[in-house]
């Protein structure tokens, strides 16, 4: 069965630095999501990604925050100077399609910041 | 302000029994629902979902309910075991909102022996 793959599955960074997480979508889908959960709480969600472009995003998803997809398989969320506050898990959604469908998650990357 | 919540943060079962975790929403304009199961260490994962023109949907060992009137949603879970031990997430779309799922807290489950 196809599934979304996220790499690594920990990261751990310091304070200022710059990480990349990567993630693989299922690979006929055209809908990329990034959402976010801190240890405990709910699933938040970061950004939509349609179309080589940014379809939605949250308040979160301030301009410390960008994504990409560099090339036909994957699809990557940087965060640019990381705060003690971005601690959590980060995962990488994919659709065929909006509307009445299931989105299929990726087991997710946990990042902690020193 | 606008939420999709649960009633319960914990629910501890038999296994063997049924289970029923609620979850309350607030926007009526929201017109798909999902409820997601997460265990430790994993992504969520897909377990049933429901159109707003539907009130009842049913899977295997797994119905979903949703009462408009009242904006409620549930998941009931038929002769629950012990893998079905999690947290268990709502989850919906919202109309004319593109594909973004809007989470609730959360309710965990606990399945004794």
């Amino acid at each position: 069965e196809p599934e979304v793959t996220q790499t690594p599955s920990h990261q751990v960074t310091q304070m200022g630095q710059e990480v990349i997480l990567r993630c693989v979508p299922i690979s006929n889908h055209l809908y990329f999501y990034w959402y976010r959960q801190i240890l405990g709480q709910k699933v938040e969600f970061l950004v939509s990604f349609y179309n080589n472009e940014i379809s939605e995003k949250s308040e979160i998803f301030d301009d410390q925050f960008s994504v990409e997809r560099p090339d036909g398989s994957n699809f990557t969320l940087k965060i640019r100077s990381t705060k003690l506050e971005d601690s959590a898990m980060y995962f990488c959604a994919s659709d065929r399609e909006e509307g009445y469908n299931e989105q299929f998650f990726g087991p997710g990357t946990r990042l902690t910041v020193l | 302000g606008e939420s999709v919540g649960l009633h319960l943060p914990t629910l501890s079962v038999q296994e063997g029994d049924n289970s029923i975790i609620n979850c309350a929403y607030s926007n009526s304009a929201s017109d798909y629902f999902i409820w997601y199961k997460q265990e430790s260490g994993k992504g969520p994962q897909f377990i049933i979902d429901i159109r707003s023109n539907m009130d009842k949907r049913q899977g295997q060992r797994v119905t979903v309910l949703l009462n408009k009137t009242v904006k409620h949603l549930s998941l009931q879970i038929a002769a629950t075991q012990p893998g079905d031990s999690a947290v268990y997430f709502c989850a919906e779309r919202r109309n004319n909102q593109g594909g973004k799922l809007i989470f609730g807290q959360g309710t965990e489950l606990s399945v004794k022996p």
